[in-house]
């Protein structure tokens, strides 16, 4: 079966500081691969996506950056983190075709301090 | 951008009532899904419906879709204190290595036992 997962739970972090945020998905290949960020009481905004390894469509622009070294390995990192970064994010993986939902980790609490 | 838009932002039902939640859209879409997320916790696909489908069932789940009117309805029958979550509605114009889901921000369900 397949599985996805994403650490850490939690990260607190000062303002300048680097992140770097791991996903990673057991039991299928060439899966899409989705960095979601939601913010308190909001809905979920699309940060990047990936079809496939290298290649990164970002959605938003904004202080991260996302990359996919392995086909079931997705990261979001950042150089320097703002405060407005704080957030949760959740990585998501699907099949793309035959059509079926998205299944997400049980995502990073991020607090920039 | 937040393509669906859930109404209410939030419902509080006796255990044993059914609840109905609506999701609205702006754009053609190639299918419309339903999410449920425990407070802290990632998203659990529910329920996946297409553009030329027009109602769709799964367990105590009832999901409507009306693409003349953009809209969706998701339906929790005989509903249970272990539904309380926030619903999400989310779209995707496409399928394959170009599907994104857009999200809405979200519905509160609240089941009072």
């Amino acid at each position: 079966s397949q599985t996805i997962h994403q650490w850490p739970a939690t990260l607190v972090q000062p303002v300048g500081s680097p992140l770097s945020l791991e996903c990673t998905v057991e039991g299928t290949s060439n899966p899409n691969l989705y960095w979601y960020r939601q913010a308190a009481g909001r809905g979920l905004q699309l940060l990047f996506y990936s079809v496939g390894i290298g290649q990164i469509s970002s959605e938003v622009p904004q202080n991260l950056s996302a990359s996919r070294p392995q086909d079931r390995q997705f990261i979001l990192s950042s150089k320097k983190l703002l405060l407005s970064d704080s957030g949760f994010y959740l990585c998501a993986w699907s099949r793309g075709a035959p059509l079926s939902g998205y299944t997400f980790g049980s995502g990073t609490r991020l607090t920039v301090v | 951008s937040q393509q669906g838009e859930e109404d209410p932002q939030a419902l509080s039902i006796q255990e044993g009532e059914n609840a109905t939640m609506n999701c609205s859209y702006k754009t053609s879409i190639n299918n419309l899904q339903w999410y449920r997320q425990n407070s802290g916790r990632g998203l659990v696909h529910l329920i996946l419906i297409r553009s030329n489908e027009r109602e769709k069932h799964s367990g105590r789940l009832r999901v409507t879709l009306d693409t003349s009117k953009k809209s969706s309805s998701l339906l929790i029958t005989a509903s249970r204190a272990a539904d309380t979550a926030s619903y999400f509605c989310a779209t995707d114009a496409y399928t394959g290595a170009n599907s994104k889901l857009t999200f809405g921000k979200g519905i509160t369900l609240s089941v009072r036992p």
